[in-house]
């Protein structure tokens, strides 16, 4: 089977504009989560999809938004980027929620604004 | 913050040599996970124990789960250069709203 493929693998931005980044899980798996990881404040929840519903949301201003597609494949986009916004932002798939079996993670997107 | 805390932060070993990472946690869990990724990119799971389990292995991996005292262990036996990682803890807690809370991670260094 194929694993998680994140699109695409870096990207540079600037400051005020918005991004969308693309996560497709493996085959059969109906939950992707996104987290966002940082050298200050480690890795961070943003949220959960599971057939297409939002299970779950961290703790993260409304730029932050996301969205799953009928064949499980994710888009997360972030508006009015901000230079604290640079990370690498990783989605993790799995069979059931995350939290029950564990997930398998993409390679991430890395995101620099300047 | 419920955030899981990894002891220590970073790990020194030889190859060949045993490496033990401690992890603790705030609150009652359903279980408790193990991520390894290298440098900068995804993480890969290792391992799961539940909340009624207080060891499991898996090849060179061996877990151990306390809840009296909120902490789990990984110990990695015979390491080998290529065991050179940052390994994170994960907790599923219970009444979470279901996802799961990562510590910061236990930088581990194999040198051959």
């Amino acid at each position: 089977k194929a694993g998680v493929t994140q699109t695409p693998r870096y990207l540079i931005k600037t400051r005020g504009q918005q991004v969308t980044l693309s996560c497709s899980p493996i085959s059969g798996h109906r939950s992707v989560s996104w987290y966002q990881q940082t050298p200050g404040q480690g890795l961070q929840f943003l949220f959960e999809y599971f057939s297409e519903t939002q299970r779950n949301k961290g703790n993260f201003p409304g730029r932050f938004s996301g969205r799953q597609f009928s064949n499980s494949r994710s888009e997360m986009n972030v508006s009015t980027l901000e230079l604290g916004d640079s990370a690498l932002y990783l989605c993790a798939s799995s069979l059931e929620l995350a939290t029950a079996r564990g997930a398998f993670f993409g390679p991430g997107t890395r995101l620099t604004v300047l | 913050s419920q955030q899981g805390e990894e002891d220590p932060q970073a790990l020194s070993i030889q190859e060949g040599e045993n490496a033990t990472m401690n992890c603790s946690y705030k609150t009652s869990i359903n279980n408790l996970q193990w991520y390894r990724q290298n440098s900068g990119r995804g993480l890969v799971h290792l391992i799961l124990i539940r909340s009624n389990e207080r060891e499991k292995h898996s090849g060179r991996l061996r877990v151990t789960l306390d809840t009296s005292k909120k902490s789990s262990s990984l110990l990695i036996t015979a390491s080998r250069a290529a065991d050179t990682a940052s390994y994170f803890c994960a907790t599923d807690y219970r009444g979470s709203q279901g996802n799961l809370i990562f510590g910061k991670g236990t930088k581990l260094s194999v040198k051959p």
